[in-house]
Parts: C-alpha cells; structure tokens; sequence
C-alpha cells in the first residue's frame, strides 16, 4: 500500500454524460474525503466519509454529485448529466480517525476531468 | 461560514532570503492548522501542521507560528531553495465538531529565483 490511488487520472467527456471516480485510500485509513479543486484555486470540500458513513456533503453539492464507500475500503464519486462548469480536478484524500491523533490528509493525484 | 483568507497570492524571492505566508481564519473554534505544497501537476503534501495548543512548531527551514487570539497563523521559510518553488495552501480544521473536513486557503504561487 503507497499510498491513495485514483482512477482514471485523467477523464474528457460530453457534456450530459455521466462519469464515475474511483478512489482507493491507504488501508488503515477510515476516513476518506472528496475535493475540487479548479485551476488557481485552493481544494474546495465536497463530502467525506467515516469507515462507510458519509458524515458530511457540502451544500455546494448539487443533487448531480453522488459519493459512495460502500464496505468502508474503496469510494466512488459519481457526476451524472455532466456540464462544462464541472471541468476540474477532483481530489481524494485519507486520514486516520480523529481519536487516533493524526489529523494529516494524504492526497491522490487526482482525476482531472474536461467536460466538452 | 467557515472562511481562510490566504496571503500573499503570488510571492517571488531571491534564493536564499525567507519567505512568509499568512493565513486567516474564521472559526474561533478551529484546533488544527496544516500547511501543504503542491508543485505544478502533483498532488499536495502535508509539510507541516501546527495544533492550537502550540504557539509555534518548527521542522529544519520551514516553521508556522499560530496566533489565536488573532485568529491567523503564518508560514515561514528560511534559506529558500529553488526547490521550494511550488503552490503553498494554508488550511483549518473546525473544532466545534467532530469533523475531520479542512478548509483551505486560496494559495500562495512561491517563486525562488536562482
């Protein structure tokens, strides 16, 4: 285990078309968290997850934005009806559980994605 | 809302002198500061992170400092290298919660000069 692991790197599709993010953290870690983050911008909150918990969405989420982890391993994240102002790169990140002490966010490499 | 205030935007220096990066928060509440570096298409690294029961915290160049009463906290690099060149991002952690989300600062472009 290396650490977080996104899939695919890079995505490029139509607008209206729907697309779905993989993310895989590292192991030991319950805590799984999605951001956006846009050129120039710092990363922006989209949802995080307890073990297979989502604990908390952003209201910035729109109803088009869907994020699962079902057995508390592996999260996806799904845009559906996809529009040009969703082109960004989205980011995953782990960390322990916040009664283990460790607060420090491991980041993915992120999905960049190109709505056209 | 929850809110970091990130400054400078750009910071460009000369190898050698130091660089300082200042981060404000909203939340009065916040107990957790961490300071990450991006280099241009990688992903952001934690370099350092202070909590709100230490005022200061230091590792080789680099060091934060945290005021809470004024409710910002600063990034301080000495001897800068050219590899330190890189997208620098404050964040905050909520305290009033049992939350784990961080809210980040808008970004600092560090520029060494050789």
């Amino acid at each position: 285990d290396t650490g977080v692991s996104q899939d695919p790197r890079h995505k490029i599709t139509k607008r209206g078309q729907n697309v779905t993010f993989r993310c895989d953290p590292i192991s030991e870690h319950n805590r799984l968290y999605w951001y956006r983050q846009t050129l120039g911008q710092g990363p922006e909150f989209l949802t995080y997850f307890q073990n297979e918990a989502q604990l908390e969405k952003s209201r910035l989420l729109s109803d088009r934005f869907s994020a699962e982890r079902p057995k508390g391993s592996f999260s996806t994240l799904e845009i559906q009806r996809t529009e040009q102002g969703d082109s960004a790169m989205y980011l995953c990140a782990s960390s322990l559980g916040l009664g283990q002490g460790n607060y420090g966010y491991t980041f993915g490499s992120g999905t960049r994605l190109t709505v056209v | 809302g929850e809110n970091v205030e990130q400054h400078p935007s750009t910071l460009s220096v000369q190898e050698g002198d130091s660089a300082v990066i200042k981060c404000t928060y909203s939340d009065s509440a916040s107990n957790y500061f961490p300071w990450y570096k991006q280099e241009l298409g990688k992903r952001p690294q934690l370099i350092i992170d202070i909590r709100s029961n230490v005022g200061e915290k230091k590792d080789q160049r680099i060091a934060v400092t945290l005021n809470k009463t004024a409710k910002h906290f600063s990034l301080h690099i000495t001897e800068t290298q050219p590899e330190d060149s890189a997208v620098y991002f404050c964040a905050s952690r909520a305290g009033s919660s049992n939350t784990g989300k961080l809210i980040f600062g808008q970004g600092t472009t560090l520029q060494v000069k050789p």
